[in-house]
């Protein structure tokens, strides 16, 4: 079974600094994603990691996949504001012909002023 | 955004009745998803689609029931709801292949008395 740990679940940081939140999964997987979520809304793609040692970045978002060790990592540089939110990564699972995504807790980001 | 739309946004019913949310997409997408969104479990999917009449169960499929009659609908029904049902619940589609990015409706909360 396939399961997907992300930590920390919850941060509060202060503007201008940087951190990362981990994603662990426990087997073999083709794919990675990472998406945002706002409190009461939707949920908003940010990226999807195909092969090992992929890396994206957008603005001040940089998401990694290492696939051997079974991690993602996404690094928040000199936070803002405006990334206060909910960030899950979620990996594919193909299991009997059957194919869903299987999904982390999500890590809520509080980034104060 | 995607064209995804669900119906209805919000909603309150009593345990034991019948309920059915709507997706709508005007994407074109062949695969689309229903999700339950729950504090502390990320998302966990229902059922899915991979064409019209063509439906899979999820991970969390007891109690729900699924149809796809048209390309751009997707119902999902809780034949008799229960109080565990509360929930936020989201549609997501994809294609044309089941490993694309799934982009996300805007949710239906769903309130089980």
């Amino acid at each position: 079974e396939l399961k997907v740990e992300q930590n920390p679940l919850f941060l509060s940081m202060q503007e201008g600094k940087n951190y990362t939140i981990y994603c662990n999964y426990s087997t073999t997987s083709d794919r990675l994603y990472w998406y945002r979520q706002d409190p009461g809304k939707s949920l908003e793609s940010l990226f999807v990691l195909l092969s090992n040692g992929a890396v994206k970045q957008e603005g001040r978002l940089m998401a990694s996949l290492d696939t051997k060790a079974r991690l993602s990592t996404l690094h928040i540089t000199a936070a803002v504001h405006d990334l206060s939110a909910t960030y899950f990564c979620a990996v594919d699972m193909i299991e009997d012909s059957n194919y869903q995504l299987i999904w982390g807790a999500g890590t809520k980001l509080i980034i104060k002023p | 955004d995607a064209g995804i739309t669900q119906s209805p946004r919000h909603k309150v019913t009593e345990t034991g009745t019948p309920v059915t949310l709507r997706c709508h997409q005007t994407e074109n997408h062949r695969y689309m998803y229903w999700y339950r969104q729950d504090p502390g479990h990320g998302l966990r999917l229902i059922h899915y689609s991979y064409g019209v009449k063509d439906t899979d169960k999820g991970e969390v499929s007891d109690g729900y029931s699924v149809s796809r009659s048209k390309t751009e609908d997707f119902l999902l029904t809780l034949e008799s709801a229960t109080s565990s049902q509360t929930s936020v619940y989201f549609c997501a589609i994809s294609g044309p292949s089941f490993q694309e990015t799934q982009y996300f409706g805007p949710g239906t909360r769903l309130l089980v008395l």
